[in-house]
């Protein structure tokens, strides 16, 4: 399965402030996902990104707050722009993975960012 | 529209007792279905995964989860609990094999005491 590798592990920030977030994995992948989990919250997809095109954004993230850049197959960032308390969050990025087996399908994490906004 | 839930947000159990984390979804279409594992301070970890292939599934762990069609559920148990099994378990569901989403439960933090 792919391997992420994932920076920072952790961040505290000023509010106003912004943070890019940087994901590589060690194998080429057509799409690659960021979510967001808030604190005792389950995950919340914010974007999907798919390399050469702009990423599609869920309901509720917006690119101006969330920026996302994917210039090859094993690279993408996500940029916490402006950043508030009720950003605090941790953020993962995670990748469509095959698990071994022909035609099997799965979903790798990375070990997430932990963003704190003070 | 697809959606996971998850009953009971927390389950507590004692070491040796069995475990049993209940997930249900609601899919108009065949769904794939995944297991997770959060230990504190963690990304997620892959448990198992519902491909259609076999109803029942083996993970790692010791865990395994059984898809049930007729009740729309698909509940991960494991025989007994180890202490290091405490951790936040979430539940997900996609809806194709490739290139899509996964929509998670809002897990359920199992603790495990001697």
């Amino acid at each position: 399965s792919a391997v992420i590798s994932q920076k920072p592990s952790r961040d505290i920030c000023q509010r106003g402030t912004s943070l890019t977030i940087q994901c590589q994995v060690d194998s080429q992948v057509t799409m690659m996902f960021w979510y967001r989990q808030q604190p005792g919250q389950s995950l919340t997809l914010i974007a999907t990104a798919n390399q050469g095109s702009e990423a599609t954004y869920e309901s509720g993230f917006v690119i101006d707050k969330f920026p996302i850049s994917r210039p090859n197959l094993t690279f993408s960032t996500l940029t916490v722009s402006n950043m508030s308390p009720e950003d605090s969050s941790i953020y993962l990025c995670s990748v469509e993975d095959h698990l071994g087996q022909k035609g099997i399908y799965g979903y790798t994490f990375g070990s997430g960012t932990r963003l704190t906004v003070v | 529209a697809q959606s996971v839930t998850q009953l009971g947000s927390h389950v507590s159990v004692s070491e040796g007792a069995l475990v049993l984390l209940r997930c249900n979804y609601s899919s108009s279409v065949p769904p794939y279905l995944f297991w997770y594992v959060q230990y504190p301070n963690q990304g997620l970890q892959l448990l198992l995964k519902y491909t259609s292939a076999a109803t029942l599934v083996k993970g790692i762990n010791g865990f395994e989860a059984e898809f049930k069609k007729s009740e729309t559920s698909f509940h991960l148990t494991k025989p007994s609990a180890h202490m290091s099994d405490a951790a936040e378990y979430f539940c997900a569901v996609s809806f194709s094999g490739g290139y899509n989403k996964l929509i998670f439960g809002a897990g359920t933090r199992l603790a495990v005491h001697p």
